[in-house]
């Protein structure tokens, strides 16, 4: 299986300053199609997770353009410009490329 | 409004069989990949299983494999993982989605609760 492994796995960000977030995975997430399916997701306390970014860097319709994915092959970032006091709780990544699919641990983001 | 609702989670001693259960509404179901993705307490994201939009096609992670099974009813809109034999280590939130393209669940339901505990 894929491993997807994060760091940092906890981030204290005062508002207004940047953050980011990094996953690698264990070998490759590119398809045999080419593309690399690759995707960020946010869940607050007690909510279900909601996706943020997709195939590494496209941007779900109402996520705030602060956020931003790059990366390739197996490494990859999830930045955050300016965090928002609406930003706080856990990030994964995901990779879809490979069956299982599989996660990384999460990065808890706390707001200072 | 685009939704899905999970059902079916309860207590069940170690050994037993739960079926859960995730209805669609205000998209196309039948045409949709759906998975299940599950949470322990305290822990994070765990991808369980996939199924394609005519059932044909299915994955399950290892820890699964022969114990859990998914599968759907495009007529009723329906998804369902029948998990049997079930353990400690299965307790958990389980949430299903809808996976338009290779793993970028777009849609979670509210996640139902599964403890396997006597």
């Amino acid at each position: 299986d894929v491993v997807m492994t994060q760091s940092p796995l906890s981030l204290s960000v005062t508002l207004g300053q940047p953050a980011s977030i990094s996953c690698r995975s264990s070998q490759s997430v590119v398809y045999s199609d080419g593309n690399t399916y690759l995707s960020w997701f946010l869940q607050r306390p007690g909510q279900s997770p909601r996706r943020l970014i997709y195939k590494i860097s496209d941007r779900d319709s109402g996520v705030p353009d602060r956020f931003s994915g790059s990366g390739s092959g197996t490494d990859f970032t999830l930045k955050i410009s300016s965090v928002e006091a609406e930003d706080f709780g856990v990030y994964y990544c995901m990779q879809g490329s490979h069956w299982p699919n599989t996660f990384g641990q999460g990065t808890k983001l706390e707001i200072k | 409004e685009v939704q899905l609702v999970e059902s079916g989670g309860g207590l069940v001693q170690p050994g037993g069989s739960l079926r859960l259960s995730c209805a669609a509404s205000a998209f196309p179901f039948s045409r949709s990949w759906m998975a299940w993705v599950r949470q322990a307490p305290g822990k994070g994201l765990e991808w369980v299983a996939i199924v394609n939009p005519d059932g044909s096609e299915r994955a399950y992670v290892d820890s699964v494999k022969g114990r859990f099974t998914v599968s759907r009813d495009n007529a009723k809109n329906s998804l369902f993982l029948q998990m049997n034999s079930l353990r400690a280590e299965d307790t958990a939130v389980y949430y299903c989605g809808r996976d338009p393209e290779f793993g970028a669940i777009d849609i979670w339901g509210q996640g139902t609760m599964v403890t396997v505990s006597s």
